[in-house]
């Protein structure tokens, strides 16, 4: 089965670190999510790409957050210097979005997260 | 305040019992979706629905979107411990084959066998 591939699963660091989460979304997919999931907040869009360009990222922290696609089989996420109150998961999720047809936006297929802890 | 309320925040019921899990929002919806999250796991598509009155079954489970579109049930018909997890609506609320979707903060359902 297709599934959207995340790397690592867990992660725990010390503030000031640099963070560095992988994903490999769906062969054939043309959107790329980022959210990070929290307790109190929940699940919260952070950035947005349709055929590699970034199209939001209007929820990252920009000063220590990036995201980035450098090729159609990997999208990353930085966070750089990390800090605790950066702890939560972080999970990326594709898509297929088709011009002209409703619904625009088909399913979302989720990875299994980052679980990142900020000491 | 959350745009999406999600009721109840937990569940607990007994093997074979009927449950009722609803979202509601003072906007419309676009679009509603329901997925399902295992702990430690990402979330799983279960439906969407975009029609107001619409509604759509797959195995025991059953989803509505009311005639406003501001509110939808997820209903499990004879649940089962499979079914025990996390369930988030997430819903278009802008509109115009918006991308973002925003989500409840999820129901835990508890299946005691």
């Amino acid at each position: 089965d297709a599934r959207v591939t995340q790397t690592p699963r867990h992660k725990v660091t010390e503030m000031g670190q640099e963070v560095t989460m992988r994903c490999q979304p769906i062969l054939g997919h043309n959107t790329v999510f980022w959210y990070r999931q929290t307790m109190m907040q929940g699940l919260e869009l952070l950035a947005y790409f349709r055929n590699r360009a970034p199209l939001d990222d209007s929820g990252m922290p920009k000063d220590r957050f990036s995201a980035e696609m450098p090729d159609a089989t990997l999208a990353t996420l930085k966070i750089q210097p990390s800090e605790p109150r950066d702890s939560a998961v972080y999970f990326c999720a594709s898509g297929s979005r088709r011009r002209g047809i409703l619904p625009a936006n088909e399913k979302l297929f989720f990875g299994s997260g980052t679980q990142l802890s900020v000491l | 305040s959350q745009e999406l309320e999600q009721s109840p925040q937990s569940l607990i019921v007994q093997e074979g019992k009927n449950l009722t899990i609803n979202c509601t929002s003072s906007k419309t919806l676009y679009g509603l979706y329901w997925y399902k999250q295992k702990y430690g796991e990402g979330l799983i598509f279960l439906m969407m629905l975009q029609k107001g009155g619409e509604e759509k079954s797959h195995e025991k489970i059953t989803a509505k979107l009311d005639e406003k579109k501001q509110q939808s049930s997820l209903h499990i018909t004879a649940s089962q411990p499979s079914h025990a997890g996390i369930y988030l609506c997430g819903a278009d609320m802008r509109g115009g084959s918006n991308y973002k979707l925003t989500f409840g903060k999820g129901t835990l359902l508890t299946v005691n066998p």
